[in-house]
């Protein structure tokens, strides 16, 4: 168990729909992650916030979003879904928001949240 | 830009089998290097890295060694068990991008059989 947890598990919507994948870090972490992991296009970065501010964005749509809170917790909101949105998103916390030459900031993975899009 | 390649899966194994998973990566700056796995039903758990060339990473028996020479990363293991059956992703980070976000390999199943 590495200490964050996602929610729900597992989610079935329909096309179109809009739906919010709830992340919770590790105790003590700052910074949280969103990777989508995708037949076609593997595991991606998505963005990532550091207590509470975007720090970094990847290859997020615009019809994605997502916020940290003052508790920490953060969520991702997928709008207007599409059939290829259809994927396992995971969401990873680090306790700094940065790695260096010398150091390595490791992020812990939480167990996912599976969207299918019908 | 930044790019892991990793060879395709699945790969099937007895138990007590070596394995090895190749792993080249472009990087553009000063990358770290990950192996990662995940289990059945599970998110993604580090398995080893390597932050400069020629370090190696091991654990649980698993090795790899950091060759900027040949930009690689290959994993290594003498004798597999069912245990380790699972995907596993290189992963590297670039350490120019100060905010560490992974960049992954497409991942290689592995299968070991008794």
């Amino acid at each position: 168990d590495s200490g964050v947890t996602q929610t729900p598990k597992h989610l079935i919507t329909a096309t179109g729909q809009r739906v919010t994948l709830r992340c919770s870090p590790r105790s003590g972490d700052l910074s949280v992650y969103w990777y989508q992991q995708s037949l076609d296009q593997g595991l991606q970065f998505l963005i990532q916030y550091y207590n509470g501010e975007e720090r970094a964005k990847g290859n997020i749509l615009e019809r994605f979003s997502a916020q940290q809170f003052p508790d920490l917790h953060s969520e991702l909101n997928l709008s207007s879904l599409e059939l290829g949105d259809s994927a396992l998103y995971f969401c990873a916390s680090s306790e700094l928001g940065t790695s260096g030459i010398y150091s390595y900031n490791e992020q812990f993975f939480g167990p996912g949240t599976r969207l299918t899009v019908l | 830009g930044n790019s892991v390649t990793q060879m395709e899966g699945p790969v099937t194994l007895s138990e007590e089998a070596f394995l090895t998973i190749n792993c080249t990566y472009t990087a553009t700056g000063y990358p770290s290097l990950f192996w990662y796995v995940q289990y059945p039903g599970e998110g993604l758990q580090l398995l080893l890295k390597a932050t400069k060339a020629d370090d190696k990473g091991s654990n649980k028996g698993f090795e790899a060694t950091y060759r900027k020479e040949t930009t690689s990363f290959h994993l290594e293991k003498g004798s597999v068990q069912v245990s380790d059956s699972a995907v596993y992703f290189c992963a590297l980070i670039d350490l120019t991008d100060s905010w560490g976000k992974l960049q992954f390999g497409a991942g290689t199943q592995v299968v070991v059989t008794p």
